[in-house]
């Protein structure tokens, strides 16, 4: 299995709202990354789990809080977020012993309201 | 500290021409080089990469990229284009010294003209 999976695909949320977003792979990978994304833009390293544990924070909101529950799942719940939040969030794992690829799931759309 | 620049933000081919997009880097130690391609609404797939050894690179859908140490580049090409390249493409860079963490470059969008 060398996918990463995603859900919801789509996520349509009001600012007083609390919502997360799941990201799941089975490829024994130990670093999982969140990225956010706008329209024509690069993706943006939000957060970056390395064996269960949070070792980059790219000074990110605290409306926006990781959880890597175990080695196979990363969510990232959302509370109270503005309209410019809304974008692409995109998860990320790669195999930690040597620097190598980003495996990319498809994303969710995330449209704050 | 890693950046990376691709030189036109859109590109548009002929189908059948030669695709040429740009990607030049700034690092202190040897890079490890990557382009990834994104189709609408979804994620970045892996095109190919290069870590070590040859430098150029063969990837998939028939595209190729060349490591080019004393140009600082990592361009990527295929020989024809087809519809189905249009998309958004991305270089990216990371180091020893980064880890995992990938410095994307601001994209390019390919357009296919039939």
């Amino acid at each position: 299995d060398t996918e990463v999976t995603q859900t919801p695909k789509h996520l349509v949320m009001g600012m007083t709202n609390k919502k997360s977003l799941k990201c799941e792979q089975h490829m024994g990978h130990r670093a999982m990354y969140w990225y956010k994304q706008k329209a024509k833009k690069p993706p943006e390293l939000m957060f970056v789990y390395s064996y269960e544990k949070l070792s980059i924070n790219e000074s990110v909101p605290s409306r926006f809080s990781p959880e890597c529950p175990n080695s196979s799942l990363l969510n990232l719940h959302l509370h109270a977020l503005q309209p410019e939040d809304s974008a692409l969030y995109l998860c990320a794992s790669s195999r930690k012993d040597r620097v190598n690829e980003q495996f990319f799931g498809p994303g969710t759309r995330l449209t704050v309201l | 500290a890693q950046s990376v620049t691709q030189l036109g933000s859109h590109v548009s081919v002929s189908e059948g021409a030669l695709v040429l997009l740009r990607c030049n880097y700034s690092s202190s130690v040897p890079p490890y080089l990557f382009w990834y391609v994104q189709y609408p609404n979804q994620g970045l797939q892996l095109l190919l990469k290069y870590t070590t050894g040859a430098t150029l690179v063969k990837g998939i859908n028939g595209f190729e990229a060349e490591f080019k140490k004393s140009e600082t580049s990592f361009h990527l090409t295929k020989p024809s284009a087809h519809m189905s390249d249009a998309a958004e493409y991305f270089c990216a860079v990371s180091d020893k010294n980064t880890g995992n963490q990938f410095y994307f470059g601001t994209g390019t969008s390919l357009t296919v003209i039939p």
